[in-house]
């Protein structure tokens, strides 16, 4: 079968910090995505992850443990502009479908 | 480059009446992608095109959802009749590659939300 998870809602502090998990399992693996979508507006891509390990983009990485199903968004520096729902993605390796969870909403506080 | 163009931004109509969504892809991606998003879920996925030929629709309630893809480009996806359940808002997103190689990421379009009263 495939399931996503992530934690339904967040919140954190400007300036701070921020790790948002995803598990995963699905009948095969052919990458995760994690995208950013405002309220009332389109996904955007953030990062990819095909191999174990860290991707690092600005203030956004991105970590993925294939053994383990899980990856991790790290927010670092966090600004009022990233409240946001954050979605992690599986693209499955068997069909190739975008598989997504159900989305992490993050507040960010000042 | 121009985004994914997608229209209408919002529709409301009555249960049991037809709707049509449109939706035109970034200039030379092959891939085109219709996904549901329903209040506090993620996006899943209704249906994908490889150019103009379906290469999954095993999540479209065919008695009632079409969509198609004429000359590769535009695609149109149909409801017909609508139901309160189909309230959502409507996606669409196309990529280079579909098939997992060269990662340029799925570039989605504002939506149209769908509202069935």
């Amino acid at each position: 079968g495939q399931n996503i998870d992530q934690p339904t809602e967040m919140t954190a502090t400007e300036g701070a910090i921020v790790q948002i998990n995803c598990t995963y399992q699905t009948s095969g693996f052919n990458g995760l995505f994690w995208y950013q979508q405002h309220a009332g507006e389109a996904p955007t891509f953030l990062s990819y992850n095909v191999l174990d390990g860290l991707e690092e983009k600005g203030r956004f990485s991105s970590f993925l443990s294939r053994s383990k199903g899980y990856s991790y968004l790290l927010l670092k520096e966090l600004q009022m502009k990233d409240s946001a729902s954050y979605l992690c993605a599986v693209r499955d390796g068997a069909t190739n479908k975008l598989i997504f969870g159900t989305g992490t909403l993050l507040a960010v506080q000042p | 480059e121009a985004g994914v163009a997608q229209s209408p931004r919002y529709k409301i109509i009555e249960k049991r009446q037809s709707v049509a969504f449109w939706c035109n892809p970034i200039s030379g991606h092959a891939t085109l992608y219709w996904y549901q998003q329903i209040l506090g879920q993620g996006p899943k996925l209704l249906i994908q095109f490889q150019n103009n030929g379906v290469v999954d629709d095993s999540q479209l309630p065919k008695d009632r959802f079409s969509a198609e893809r004429l000359k590769g480009v535009d695609s149109t996806l149909k409801i017909q009749p609508a139901k309160l359940e189909d309230s959502a808002v409507y996606l669409c997103a196309s990529s280079l590659d579909g098939f997992g190689t060269l990662v340029s990421g799925y570039t989605f379009g504002s939506g149209t939300r769908l509202t069935v009263v």
